[in-house]
C-alpha cells in the first residue's frame, strides 16, 4: 500500500492564481482531512469529509473549495491564491473516527504564494 | 485563549536523559489524546494514544493524562539522537477532527 499520497512535493504561486492540491489513499479509508501547518505552528483543519460526497468545513476553510467524489481522492482546491495561503498542506485519512482509528497523514505539499 | 497550548521549544537534552513534554488545553469535552511525532520536511506520525484520564506505556515512551487539571504528558525515557523531531500533542473532537499544539522541537546531543 502506497498510503496517502499528496501531488506536488512543492509548487510557487504568484499572487491571484489558482490549483488544487492531490491528495489519494489507497487504504479504503472513509474519512479524509486536509490541515494545514504554517511555520512554528501546530496544524489547523481546514476541510475534512466522512465519505463520498459529503464534505465540511474545519477551522480555517476561507480561500479553500473541496470535493469528494471517490472514496479515494480529496483534492484542495486554491483560487485566487494569497500570501497568507504560504504553507504546508497535510492531507490525512482515517477508516472511520472510532477510539482505535489512527489518522495516517501524507508527506505534505510545501506551497509559496509571491 | 488557544484551545490547545504547548511550548514550541527548542528543548535540548543529552543522550540518555528523559525528555518531557507537555500540554495543556481548555475543552473538557476531549476524551482522546494523542502525541504525533514529526521529522523535519515529513508529515506526523501517530506515537502514543491515550483515552481519558490515565498512563500508557510504550517501550521508552509513557503517556500521561490528567482530565481534572486538562494537562498531558509524554515522557521519552533513555533518549536517542533518532528521537530529534518535533513532538505535537493533539486532541480529537468530533467526526475525528484533530486539535494540535504548536509542537514542541526536541534536540538529543550525542
Amino acid at each position: 500500500n502506497a498510503g496517502v499520497t499528496q501531488t506536488p512535493k512543492f509548487r510557487i504561486l504568484k499572487i491571484g492564481q489558482s490549483m488544487t492540491l492531490q491528495c489519494a489513499q489507497d487504504m479504503n479509508h472513509n474519512y479524509m482531512y486536509w490541515y494545514r501547518q504554517d511555520p512554528g505552528m501546530g496544524l489547523k483543519l481546514i476541510y475534512y469529509s466522512v465519505g463520498a460526497g459529503i464534505t465540511d468545513k474545519g477551522e480555517v476553510p476561507n480561500g479553500y473549495n473541496v470535493s469528494r467524489s471517490t472514496t479515494e481522492d480529496f483534492p484542495l482546491r486554491l483560487e485566487l491564491a494569497a500570501p497568507s495561503q504560504t504553507s504546508v498542506y497535510f492531507c490525512a485519512s482515517s477508516y472511520s473516527s472510532g477510539r482505535e482509528d489512527e489518522q495516517f497523514f501524507g508527506p505534505g505539499t510545501r506551497l509559496t504564494v509571491l | 485563549q488557544k484551545e490547545v497550548e504547548q511550548d514550541p521549544g527548542p528543548l535540548s537534552v543529552p543522550e540518555g536523559a528523559i525528555v518531557s513534554l507537555n500540554c495543556t488545553y481548555s475543552n473538557s469535552a476531549f476524551q482522546y489524546f494523542m502525541w504525533y511525532r514529526q521529522y523535519s520536511r515529513k508529515g506526523p506520525e501517530l506515537l502514543m494514544y491515550t483515552y481519558s484520564s490515565g498512563n500508557k506505556e510504550d517501550g521508552r515512551f509513557t503517556a500521561q493524562v490528567d482530565k481534572s487539571s486538562k494537562y498531558i504528558s509524554l515522557f521519552i525515557r533513555d533518549s536517542q539522537p533518532s528521537d530529534s523531531a518535533t513532538y505535537l500533542c493533539a486532541m480529537r473532537g468530533s467526526w475525528g477532527k484533530l486539535q494540535f499544539g504548536a509542537g514542541t522541537q526536541v534536540v538529543v546531543t550525542p
